[in-house]
Order: structure tokens, then C-alpha cells, then sequence
């Protein structure tokens, strides 16, 4: 079946520093991943979304990259601040539904 | 807007009763997901809509669980009757192109479930 994972369920850096996080997919191929925000207690904010004929996207200090080959996305947040600290999610299309991975929930240390 | 609502935002029920979730979401979208999230299975989704006519319930557990979306600015998940592995935070999210265009959903708030 497909799956959709994250790599770490938590993530701990230092203020100031870049934010990786991983999603890695298999025995599908989507047609694009999305990267989305959950807050506690909150729903899910989509943040970006990257289609498999795009390598890399950028939002301010987020960037997101699409590796078909090793079936990866990657997850950067720059010049990380507290306030980034959240659970992040990734999704791909999956036929006509939604699949989403685990999260991984980053904090950023002062 | 004020983007997709859910209610009620908690709900504490015993085993046995009758639960309803409602969602409204955002005029003009024709797609409409119910999700489940849980500390072990994460968001999955139970069902979705598209123009008020559900197309995948794969995903709902079983015959105690039914959705319906009798209009465009309103849907309802039940459960009947309800039991403690029912207990999540049940989402709702609402999509312009589903899962064909661009995909982005809007989630609401949730509606935290508990049933002892």
C-alpha cells in the first residue's frame, strides 16, 4: 500500500539555525506534496505545495524540494524562530484523496 | 470568510450515545473532507464530497459512523452509537479543485471527541 513518512517525530534546534525535516514516499508517485502547519489544538494551515516537475519552491524563509529519484521531499525553515515551533505535516495527492504523513513536531529553542 | 467552522469544538459523551459533528465550509468550495487525527494513526480520512454527493467513504470504520451533506454550506458526521476508540479530534476541511488542481485544504478548528 502507499505510505507517506516523516523522518523524525520531533525535532529540536537552536534560534537562528535552518530547519530540515524529510517526507519520504512510497510505492506511489505523487503528482505534487504539500507541506502544511499544525498548532496545538489547532487544524492544519497549508504552507506550500511543490508539483514533481518542480525541483525547489520558495516562501519567504520556507523552501521545499522535490526529489523524484529518491522519492524525498525536503522541508527548510531559515533563520528559525521560536514562533516557528509547530507540528509539520506533509501530503501528496493519492488517486482521488489526500494522504498525509505522521508530522514532525519541531521546536525552536531560544 | 470565515473559513470552514466546526461544532461542537469538544464533546464528552458516555458510550452508547449519539454523537453529531457539523461542519460549514467555505462558500464556494465544491469539495468537503472529514478527517480523523490521533496520536497513533494520524489524520485519515473517513469521507469526502464533491458538490454535496459523497464519492469515497472507504474510509469510515464501520456502520456506526455516517456522513451526510445535504447542501452546499452544510455537512454532519454521526456516530451511532459511539464507543471509547471513537475518541479523536475530528477535522473538516474544504477544498476549491480537490485533489485535480492544486489541492489545498482549509481545515477547521477540530472537534475534540471523547466518549467514556
Amino acid at each position: 500500500s502507499q505510505k507517506i513518512e516523516q523522518n523524525s517525530e520531533a525535532l529540536n534546534i537552536q534560534e537562528g539555525k535552518t530547519a530540515t525535516l524529510t517526507c519520504n514516499y512510497t510505492n506511489y508517485s505523487p503528482a505534487y506534496l504539500q507541506w502544511y502547519r499544525q498548532d496545538p489544538g489547532r487544524g492544519p494551515v497549508f504552507l506550500l505545495l511543490i508539483r514533481e516537475n518542480e525541483k525547489e519552491k520558495r516562501k519567504e524563509r520556507l523552501k521545499v524540494t522535490f526529489d523524484t529519484t529518491l522519492k524525498q521531499s525536503l522541508f527548510h525553515i531559515t533563520a528559525s524562530q521560536p514562533a516557528d515551533s509547530a507540528t509539520y505535516l506533509c501530503a501528496s495527492n493519492y488517486g482521488q484523496n489526500f494522504v498525509f504523513g505522521p508530522g514532525t513536531r519541531l521546536s525552536v529553542l531560544p | 470568510d470565515a473559513g470552514v467552522i466546526q461544532s461542537p469544538r469538544h464533546e464528552v459523551t458516555e458510550m452508547g450515545q449519539e454523537v453529531t459533528l457539523r461542519c460549514k465550509p467555505i462558500s464556494g468550495h465544491d469539495y468537503l473532507f472529514w478527517y480523523r487525527q490521533t496520536m497513533m494513526r494520524g489524520l485519515e480520512l473517513l469521507i469526502y464530497f464533491n458538490n454535496n454527493v459523497p464519492i469515497d467513504d472507504s474510509g469510515m470504520p464501520e456502520d456506526r459512523f455516517s456522513a451526510k451533506m445535504p447542501n452546499a454550506s452544510f455537512s454532519t458526521l454521526k456516530i451511532q452509537p459511539s464507543e471509547p476508540r471513537d475518541s479523536a479530534v475530528y477535522f473538516c476541511a474544504s477544498s476549491l479543485t480537490g485533489v485535480m488542481g492544486t489541492g489545498e485544504l482549509f481545515f477547521g478548528e477540530g472537534s475534540r471527541l471523547t466518549v467514556l
